[in-house]
């Protein structure tokens, strides 16, 4: 079956430090990735995506690559901020199959970013 | 306005009890899904609809139940609550690409 392993958290930065949660991924497709981030008290909300091999998301500061020869998805911030303090979620979806039209998440990393 | 809502945001509940949570969206989608989320444990999927008339088990069903009223709304039940269901819920539509789009998640407490 399809899955997604996050590095373990939590991560903690200070202000303008470089930034990589590392994602790799199984899938029995051709999947989506996801990155989704969650701000306390709030659901989650998608940061970026790519949908095919060597497509770069890119969002508010954020990169990801779709690496497939290395199934791997990984988050990159140049400069973090305070404010990007929150839960990050990656995530694929495959539509082949039983997995058709669902996410499967990572189990999170807990970013703290501290002046 | 919130594209999904959910209610209600939070819940104490007692053993035994029946509670219902419901979800509603104003995007148009046709797929509706509910997850919990645990610390550490990311978001399972519950129950997901991909249209009125269709819904399927996820992955952590047993003790749950859905009601597809409408496109636009979604409830999940829990029909005798019991303490390992304490959780965050969150409730998601997604469209044809599979970008899904969450609610504000309800805080659920059942002692």
């Amino acid at each position: 079956g399809n899955s997604v392993t996050q590095m373990e958290g939590p991560v903690t930065l200070s202000e303008e430090a470089f930034l990589t949660i590392n994602c790799t991924y199984t899938a029995t497709g051709y999947p989506s990735l996801f990155w989704y981030v969650q701000y306390p008290g709030e659901g989650l909300q998608l940061l970026l995506k790519a949908t095919k091999a060597d497509d770069k998301g890119s969002n508010k500061g954020f990169e990801a690559t779709y690496r497939k020869e290395t199934t791997s998805f990984h988050l990159e911030k140049g400069s973090v901020q305070v404010s990007d303090s929150a839960v990050y979620f990656c995530a694929l979806s495959d539509f082949l199959g039983t997995s058709y039209g669902k996410l499967t998440f990572g189990q999170g990393t807990i970013l703290t970013v501290h002046p | 306005d919130a594209d999904v809502t959910q209610t209600p945001r939070n819940r104490i509940t007692k053993t035994g009890k029946r509670i219902m949570l419901e979800c509603s969206q104003t995007k148009g989608h046709d797929r509706m899904y509910w997850y919990r989320q645990d610390p550490g444990l990311g978001l399972r999927l519950i129950y997901y609809s991909f249209d009125v008339k269709d819904i399927n088990k996820g992955e952590i069903s047993d003790g749950y139940s859905v009601s597809r009223q409408a496109q636009a709304k979604f409830s999940l039940s829990l029909e005798s609550a019991i303490p390992n269901q304490t959780a965050l819920y969150f409730c998601a539509t997604s469209d044809p690409s599979d970008t899904q789009y969450f609610g504000p998640g309800t805080r659920l407490t059942v002692l």
